[in-house]
């Protein structure tokens, strides 16, 4: 896989219901980010973790970190129609930051 | 896949002179192309969106007569750092979209340093 490659690519849930991404890498990090991207618009920052730490929360979001296994999960809770959007893992190596392809995450009504 | 480049890698320069970033989509076309940088330890924020053919779109905060936009083709969307200053430092990334699909693809960023 490649390094940042997000899980599921698309995702479609109810409203209401909880969305769980996944994103795994290859080498170490400094730190890892999840952003979000509407259709059409610019990356927006959602939350960084750093790579000693395991897990972070942001209003209704939850953020773990595996350095162990080198993998994170970005959690939405109680998802929101406005919460339709794709979601970017991105890993931060230090001299550069590598993207993933994203999650595309639908919310049904 | 679809690949985005960007040039140079890396530059350094001195205060005062300005600096012009390419990003090129090499194998798609895209009308919207999206400017960000990231200072150190910090997250990536976006400057601007730029759109083939029209004025770009400046985020709150980014000047937009320091930072010169130009997105002359649907290939290709250049950043201007004018009057670089050391504070201007920064790692600086440009993504594109292609405009058949969803899916967004970065440049590998250009590292820039004024003295």
């Amino acid at each position: 896989s490649q390094q940042g490659e997000e899980d599921p690519q698309a995702l479609s849930i109810q409203e209401g219901e909880n969305a769980t991404m996944n994103c795994s890498y290859k080498t170490s990090i400094n730190n890892l980010q999840w952003y979000r991207q509407n259709s059409g618009r610019g990356l927006v920052h959602l939350i960084l973790i750093r790579s000693n730490e395991r897990e972070k929360h942001s209003g209704r979001l939850r953020v773990t970190l595996d350095t162990s296994k080198k993998s994170s999960s970005l959690l939405i809770t109680a998802s929101r129609a406005a919460d339709t959007a794709s979601y970017f893992c991105a890993t931060d190596l230090g001299d550069k930051i590598i993207f993933g392809k994203g999650t595309r995450l639908h919310i049904l009504p | 896949g679809a690949v985005v480049s960007q040039h140079p890698s890396r530059v350094i320069c001195k205060s005062g002179t300005s600096v012009k970033i390419e990003c090129r989509s090499l194998d798609f076309q895209a009308t919207t192309m999206f400017w960000y940088r990231q200072f150190p330890k910090k997250s990536l924020m976006l400057m601007a969106t730029s759109n083939e053919g029209s004025k770009a779109t400046y985020e709150q905060g980014v000047e937009k007569d320091k930072f010169l936009i130009n997105h002359a083709s649907l290939t290709l969307s250049t950043l201007t750092v004018t009057s670089a200053h050391p504070e201007d430092s920064s790692f600086y990334i440009c993504s594109a979209s292609p405009d058949f699909g969803n899916e967004q693809f970065f440049g590998p960023g250009t590292r820039l340093t004024v003295l």
